[in-house]
């Protein structure tokens, strides 16, 4: 159980062009999804936090307007990176929380942009 | 914002030798739980080991025993008889018991394990 998909799992766009991620709880239903954002050899950075039903909270210097969430139901939540550029090349990763502190990983999506 | 160090940044064994991975996480709650996780190639978290602070007793899950250290704010795990799949990024994770707390993230420590 608890399982944790994303769409498409690869990417390439062209500099300029929006990109959807797609982020489902195949098997529980999400009060909570985070989104991550890791650059090559490093960490994970939290960008954003989504509640179902609510705007995102987006962490310091992640531009809203640039990564937009969606979180319209309990299993599916949408990160678009709008007008993307070489340095949005990145892995993202989403999580998934039902309730505590117990967060549930997706597999990632690596987004090049050319 | 209450850190999570990974001082060893890659380390490189031999297969079949054990080897423990470091951590020291920063923390002003009582109540908090630790986790390792295990990022291959592919990039998929994987879940490894997860402790919350009620607990010091030390466990061994499978090939992965761990050491808890409260008093020195230390969560490190062993892999024993290593292998060259557990070649991976490794990190060590935090997340307080209240609310809408953020799982904070290590820097991460690189394994190589050489056949």
């Amino acid at each position: 159980g608890a399982v944790v998909s994303q769409h498409p799992s690869w990417v390439i766009c062209k500099s300029g062009t929006s990109v959807k991620i797609e982020c489902r709880s195949l098997d529980f239903q999400a009060t909570t999804m985070f989104w991550y954002r890791q650059f090559p050899k490093q960490s994970l950075m939290l960008m954003a936090t989504s509640n179902e039903g609510s705007k995102a909270t987006y962490e310091q210097g992640v531009e809203k307007d640039k990564f937009l969430i969606n979180h319209a139901s309990l299993t599916l939540s949408t990160l678009t990176v709008t007008s993307a550029h070489p340095e949005d090349s990145s892995f993202y990763i989403c999580s998934a929380r039902v309730w505590g502190y117990e967060q549930y990983f997706g597999p990632g999506t690596r987004l090049t942009v050319t | 914002a209450q850190k999570v160090t990974q001082a060893q940044t890659e380390i490189s064994v031999v297969e079949k030798e054990d080897v423990t991975l470091d951590c020291v996480y920063e923390t002003r709650d009582t109540t908090y739980y630790l986790f390792w996780y295990k990022q291959p190639p592919s990039g998929e978290l994987v879940f490894l080991i997860r402790r919350n602070s009620f607990d010091e007793q030390n466990e061994i899950s499978g090939r992965y025993p761990w050491n808890f250290q409260k008093s020195t704010s230390s969560f490190n795990f062993t892999i024993t008889a290593s292998q060259v799949v557990d070649s991976a990024v490794y990190f060590c994770a935090r997340i307080s018991n209240f609310g809408n707390e953020k799982l904070t993230f290590g820097t991460g420590t690189r394994l190589t394990i050489i056949p």
